[in-house]
């Protein structure tokens, strides 16, 4: 199985900051990772697949980068709408795929 | 556009069994992989089952196999996952999601709004 790595668990960002999670996979991966975000009460969000592509409707501001072991996605410039926990998630090794714990975007 | 609406969650006692079932619409249900993903309370997503489009192939997770099988019937777009031997771990939201392919389990572009299990005495 391979096991994914979030970090930070909690990252506090003012607004109009820039935020920066990583996703770590205990052996390559490749590029097949997805990252989603998940809003309280919600369902949880596709943003970007392929480590790096944006999803339909999903705003320049997320950006996704990496391949092998480690990945990294950006938010540039934090909207209100953008604190939300954040997941990453590989498709490269199944059964089963799996997901990072999660990093928790706050507002500082 | 793209529904995933699921249905049967509750509360349940250890060991008792539940049936969830997912209702698709907005996309041609037949076609595509589904999965079923649950999240315990303060917890992060876990991924519990997969079928292929034609429900030919399936793979769940190890804490759930021989306990939880996904199944479809595609004449109904429904989803289903019966679930016996309850155990409190399984206690979470359910969400059934869409996968984008076809044939084997890739990633996730559409979920359901979940249903809460609870395994509770």
């Amino acid at each position: 199985e391979v096991v994914m790595t979030q970090s930070p668990a909690t990252l506090s960002v003012s607004p109009g900051e820039r935020a920066t999670l990583s996703c770590r996979a205990s052996q390559s991966v490749g590029s097949n990772l997805a990252w989603y975000q998940h809003k309280p009460g919600q369902a949880p969000r596709l943003l970007l697949s392929g480590a790096s592509t944006r999803a339909t409707g999903i705003p320049p501001r997320f950006s996704g980068s990496g391949s092998g072991t480690e990945f990294t996605l950006t938010i540039s410039s934090l909207q209100s709408e953008d604190f939300a926990v954040y997941y990453c998630q590989q498709y490269y090794n199944w059964p089963p795929l799996t997901f990072g714990g999660g990093t928790k975007v706050e507002i500082k | 556009q793209v529904q995933l609406v699921e249905s049967g969650g509750g509360v349940v006692q250890p060991g008792g069994s539940l049936r969830l079932s997912c209702a698709a619409s907005g996309f041609t249900f037949s076609s595509y992989g589904m999965h079923w993903v649950r999240q315990a309370p303060g917890k992060g997503l876990e991924w519990v089952a997969f079928i292929r489009y034609d429900g030919s192939n399936k793979y769940c997770a190890v804490s759930v196999k021989g306990r939880f099988t996904i199944s479809r019937d595609n004449s109904k777009n429904t989803l289903y996952l019966q679930m016996n031997s309850l155990r409190a771990e399984d206690t979470a939201v359910y969400y059934c999601v869409k996968d984008v392919r076809w044939q084997q389990p890739y990633y996730f572009d559409h979920w359901g709004q979940g249903t809460l299990v609870t395994v509770s005495s």
